[in-house]
């Protein structure tokens, strides 16, 4: 079992809609979570990044993070055509950045 | 873009053989990280280097070897070539040794082991 679990998807939502994407965790260690957006034929770009448990708000990204689930969740509001990428979880116990643990990603496809 | 120079773009090249992947990091960025991607497995982190020195290891082959110059720039060597080693090798670099400093990802190098 992988210790960062995410649906490959893809997930075909219509512009304007809430996405909500996932990713599941087994290591109780982790303590520090990220998203990354990768566009096809790019690098990862990180989103947003919290530690511990709680929510985090940017513009029209939202994360959230329930370490008595070993689960966390991204939500976009207001989902543009350019949202369309594959976007990854990562997270790390007291290592911060260091030794990151990434999900698979999850595609994300969203229709004019 | 990120700052984070990868080269070459793709390799193509026959099992047995060793290629080296290159990296320059951000300017000011001290720290350099290389990952593989594969399509089963994500993104798996290999080995880090702060200012010239090693300063993590994730799940590196003993095939594999990496090194951090003066210049701060950093190669990646594979070596004996399996088919299983294709996959595309991204570098990314951060200003500290990664604590708290979010991580910059280069393009990545496409490699084919045929």
């Amino acid at each position: 079992q992988k210790e960062v679990e995410q649906d490959p998807g893809p997930l075909s939502v219509p512009e304007g809609a809430i996405v909500s994407l996932n990713c599941t965790y087994s290591n109780s260690a982790f303590q520090y979570f990220m998203w990354y957006r990768q566009y096809s034929r790019k690098g990862p770009e990180l989103l947003m990044y919290t530690y511990s448990s709680g929510n985090k708000e940017d513009g029209r990204f939202t994360a959230q993070v329930d370490k008595s689930s070993k689960y966390i969740s991204l939500f976009i509001r207001d989902s543009q055509p350019s949202d369309s990428a594959t976007y990854l979880c990562a997270m790390s116990p007291n290592t911060g950045f260091q030794k990151l643990v990434f999900g698979t990603g999850t595609r994300l496809l969203v229709s004019p | 873009d990120s700052g984070v120079t990868q080269t070459p773009k793709h390799l193509i090249t026959a099992t047995g053989q060793r290629v080296t992947l290159r990296c320059s990091p951000r300017s000011g960025d001290l720290s350099v990280y290389w990952y593989q991607q594969s399509l089963d497995q994500g993104l798996q982190f290999l080995i880090q280097y702060y200012n010239g020195e090693e300063r993590a290891k994730g799940n590196i082959l003993e095939r594999f070897s990496a090194q951090q110059f003066p210049d701060l720039h950093s190669e990646l060597n594979l070596s004996s070539l399996e088919l299983g080693d294709s996959a595309l090798y991204f570098c990314a670099s951060s200003v500290g040794e990664g604590f708290n400093s979010p991580l910059h990802f280069g393009n990545g190098t496409r490699l084919t082991v045929t």
